[in-house]
């Protein structure tokens, strides 16, 4: 059974950078998986950051791209988010999630093991 | 950006009652569709994906169709642990979008 568990600061300063890891059991990094992060602002809905392969592939939101970068440590087997000049709109939980690719060639591709989250806070 | 829709965005059902959910993307997707369940303070849970196939685990009861731009999540007899919120997402193109949610609420 694989598991994912995300683990950083709770709060970060305005201006700062958000820095969280998730680290990944029961599977390999290595795997023929997507690996992303989703947040969730407090009361709203999902949304989706980016995700990496083991390869150092990315994707990103282009609405949070000049801010993202996501990284891979495959000794480790895990992943990690960072994100630049936070502001109180960047309050949120943070999840972490595996892409499993159910078809290869096609885009059927789901979310099917999550992390907990974390609630990282944007304050001074 | 593909852009998801959900209605509605809230609705109330009794213990019993068939519930459907709508979600429109604003392009044509295909079957490019996955559907997820959050209870509070949850991470969200995988129901159905590929527009209709139903992930290992999930009860019957939870069906989904439709294709291109229009789908439908079906709960075909709600049970007092289906009270959550319900979550679209294309998986056609990224950037990966969900849609605003619906949270069904206990008449």
């Amino acid at each position: 059974q694989v598991q994912l568990q995300e683990s950083g600061p709770g709060l970060v300063k305005p201006s700062g950078t958000l820095s969280l890891t998730c680290a990944v059991s029961g599977g390999s990094i290595s795997s023929s998986n997507w690996w992303s992060w989703v947040r969730q602002p407090p009361g709203k809905g999902l949304e989706w950051i980016g995700e990496i392969y083991h390869s150092g592939s990315t994707n990103y939101n282009p609405s949070l791209k000049s801010r993202v970068t996501i990284s891979v440590d495959k000794s480790k087997n895990q992943f990690s988010l960072k994100l630049s000049s936070v502001t109180a709109a960047d309050t949120a939980v943070y999840y972490c999630a595996r892409g499993e690719i159910a078809a290869a060639g096609t885009s059927t591709y789901y979310f099917d093991y999550w992390g907990q989250g974390t609630l990282v806070t944007v304050s001074s | 950006d593909i852009q998801m829709t959900q209605s509605p965005s809230s609705l109330s059902a009794s213990v019993g009652d068939r519930v459907t959910i709508t979600c429109r993307a604003s392009q044509s997707i295909s079957s490019y569709l996955n559907w997820y369940q959050q209870k509070p303070g949850k991470a969200p849970k995988l129901l159905i994906y590929a527009a209709s196939s139903l992930q290992s685990g999930v009860p019957s009861r939870f069906s989904g169709s439709g294709s291109g731009t229009d789908f439908t999540l079906t709960i075909s007899s709600l049970q007092p642990e289906d009270f959550a919120t319900y979550y679209c997402q294309q998986s056609y193109s990224t950037p990966r979008t969900f849609g605003q949610g619906t949270r069904l609420e206990i008449k």
